[in-house]
């Protein structure tokens, strides 16, 4: 079993639906939560941490439930600028030693 | 100028030639990282360095080695290429749970 899951898609949203990802881990001692956003053939970029009691940055929510060590990323009114694939990535321990899910791909459509 | 760079971009080369690719930063940071990703895999960690004396292997270090030079550059080496070591490989830095990555090297092994 991977560390980090998550569905892969591709999600094809239009232009200003909301769409939601979800990615699992399965290490219960990890310590702190994060979304990257990868671009075609471009680096990750955070994207936004994930805290226990929920964040909201603009259009983007993350969540985090460690009882069932799930965490979510919501985007409302999807962007084309938002098609991008999103990396769920856990840090198991105090280091800053990061596991990255597959990452999920997003096509927003006119 | 890009905070974090990588040379070669690019780079077709045989099996059993040795390779190297190398990563500088300007962000003063003292962690390193090197990574490769495969699709639908993810990002996997292949050696870290928190400091100029010191490395350490990741989750996939076997048939590659690594130098870090100086604060600023860590190199990662292909003794003996092989094709399964065909990949996109980028380079990382942090100072907290943020990574910063470099631009990424494409490389293929044939």
């Amino acid at each position: 079993r991977k560390e980090v899951e998550q569905d892969p898609g591709p999600f094809n949203v239009p232009e200003g639906a909301t769409v939601a990802f979800n990615c699992t881990y399965s290490n219960s001692a990890s310590q702190s939560f994060f979304w990257y956003r990868q671009d075609c053939r471009k680096e990750p970029k955070l994207l936004m941490s994930v805290y226990s009691s929920g964040n909201e940055d603009g259009r983007f929510t993350a969540q985090l439930n460690r009882a069932s060590q799930y965490i979510s990323l919501l985007i409302r009114d999807s962007k084309l600028s938002d098609s991008a694939t999103y990396l769920c990535v856990v840090a198991p321990n105090a280091g800053n030693m990061l596991t990255f899910g597959g990452g999920t791909r997003l096509m927003v459509k006119p | 100028d890009a905070d974090v760079t990588q040379t070669p971009r690019n780079r077709i080369t045989k099996t059993g030639k040795r390779i190297m690719l190398e990563c500088s930063q300007t962000k003063g940071h003292d962690r390193m990282y090197w990574y490769r990703q495969d699709p639908g895999l993810g990002l996997r960690l292949i050696y870290y360095s928190f400091d100029v004396k010191d490395i350490n292997k990741g989750e996939i270090s076997d048939g590659y080695s690594v130098s870090r030079q100086a604060q600023a550059k860590f190199s990662l080496s292909l003794e003996s290429a092989i094709p399964n070591q065909t990949a996109l490989y980028f380079c990382a830095t942090s100072d907290t749970y943020e990574q910063y990555f470099g631009p990424g090297t494409r490389l293929t092994v044939t």
